[in-house]
């Protein structure tokens, strides 16, 4: 059965320093979707991809955050300078196409660790 | 704005014994509803939705889940717990005519008893 994939797995990093945390989506899959979940809060939404361009983002997003869709598989989400309160887990999910009701299939999570 | 409740932290069963797990949610519109289940170090399993029609769908594993208008709520059901089935649960909301991110309840941690 096709999985979303994310790596790494954990990633530790300095505070003011770029991390990139990657994800491949399901292959057929047209939507793309960063969710966090900071320990022991609600899973939250970052941001949606569609068609090589945001489609929704939440105020969590902000100018420190970027996405991209570098090549025909990769789907990256960029922090530019992180925070100690950037520390979470990240999740890359994927859905099938515009339809609404097309549920997401979620990766395994990349733990971020800022110092 | 979207929410999502899970009143229960923690819920304990006993192996073979019915679960239910609760959820109640509020949207300005029409709902989509969704359940997830998470093991440890692993990510968000997607167990069934609500879309439209039947109130009553069934999803992975023997899980089942019963959308109620009036009481806007979406518990999650299964008729006899395995000890398997111990794991971190969670409901989750989208407005038909809003946007297509999530709104997820804070989670409930179901533990069953061998």
């Amino acid at each position: 059965e096709p999985e979303v994939t994310q790596t790494p797995s954990h990633q530790v990093t300095q505070m003011g320093q770029e991390v990139i945390l990657r994800c491949v989506p399901i292959s057929n899959h047209l939507y793309f979707y960063w969710y966090r979940q900071i320990l022991g809060q609600k899973v939250e939404f970052l941001v949606s991809f569609y068609n090589n361009e945001i489609s929704e983002k939440s105020e969590i997003f902000d100018d420190q955050f970027s996405v991209e869709r570098p090549d025909g598989s990769n789907f990256t989400l960029k922090i530019r300078s992180t925070k100690l309160e950037d520390s979470a887990m990240y999740f890359c999910a994927s859905s099938r196409d515009r339809g609404g009701g097309n549920e997401q299939y979620f990766g395994p999570g990349t733990r971020l660790t800022v110092t | 704005a979207q929410s999502v409740a899970q009143p229960e932290d923690q819920v304990n069963v006993a192996e073979g014994n019915p679960l239910t797990v609760k959820c109640t949610y509020s949207v300005s519109g029409n709902p989509y509803l969704f359940w997830y289940v998470q093991y440890p170090n692993r990510g968000l399993q997607f167990l069934l939705k609500y879309i439209t029609g039947d109130n009553l769908v069934k999803g992975s594993y023997g899980f089942e889940a019963e959308f109620n208008k009036s009481q806007t709520s979406f518990h999650l059901k299964k008729p006899s717990a395995l000890v398997s089935d111990s794991a971190l649960y969670f409901c989750a909301v989208r407005d038909v005519a809003g946007r297509r991110a999530l709104t997820f309840g804070s989670g409930t941690r179901l533990q069953v008893q061998p």
